[in-house]
């Protein structure tokens, strides 16, 4: 099946600093980008998403961006806070439109 | 709005018996979703339905396992027989019928087969 490639695995930064994730995607039907957030236990959150006819878009403190011809993507969190911390997934849109593909996650803990 | 809704969050079965799942989708949401998730892994889709219809069933193991989302009531994960292999998160997901890809999680139910 098609991939969705996520690094990194784990990330650690202070609070205040800027965390950036980065996914690859090799589907070129795929046309959808969202980004969920997990807490531990949790129910995945959706926290952003970008359609292919778009480069960037932001949410205050979180943006992403879009790269269709390179085929990736990347999720930009900035004065990252103790509740930023939690595992974070990429996905991608199938060539059938609706099913997702995840990446594997990041595990992104921010230290005060 | 209530969001989408899963139970039971916790299931215990051991080898060999039935596990039954359940998912109630936001309410206006006429999709929805599967997916199984593997301790430290990503999510993986298993079935996509609307009411009364199997959509994309691709996902899904050929044996053991069936999905069903009825005129009336909650969509039902079944899967039979059930193997330590199957002991995973199972999250359900539903849309609302414009905006197919835009999928929202319910809580996830999580099953340990002893």
């Amino acid at each position: 099946g098609e991939n969705v490639e996520q690094h990194p695995s784990t990330l650690s930064v202070q609070e205040g600093d800027s965390a950036v994730i980065k996914c690859t995607y090799s589907d070129s039907a795929s046309n959808y980008f969202p980004w969920y957030k997990q807490e531990l236990g949790k129910r995945p959150q959706l926290i952003i998403d970008i359609r292919s006819n778009v480069g960037e878009k932001k949410d205050q403190r979180i943006a992403v961006t879009l790269n269709k011809t390179a085929k990736h993507f990347s999720l930009h969190i900035t004065e990252t806070q103790p509740e930023d911390s939690a595992v974070y997934f990429c996905a991608a849109s199938t060539n059938s439109g609706y099913a997702l593909n995840f990446g594997k996650g990041t595990s992104l803990l921010v230290t005060p | 709005n209530a969001g989408v809704m899963q139970n039971p969050r916790h299931l215990v079965r051991r080898r060999g018996q039935e596990a039954r799942l359940r998912c109630s989708p936001m309410k206006g949401h006429s999709h929805v979703y599967w997916y199984r998730q593997l301790p430290e892994e990503g999510l993986k889709f298993m079935v996509y339905l609307q009411k009364e219809n199997i959509i994309d069933e691709s996902g899904m193991p050929k044996e053991r396992f069936s999905a069903e989302f009825p005129k009336e009531g909650p969509s039902i994960l079944r899967i039979q027989q059930v193997v330590r292999g199957d002991s995973a998160a199972y999250f359900c997901a539903s849309s609302p019928p414009t905006v197919q890809e835009t999928q929202y999680f319910g809580p996830g139910t999580r099953l340990l087969v002893l």
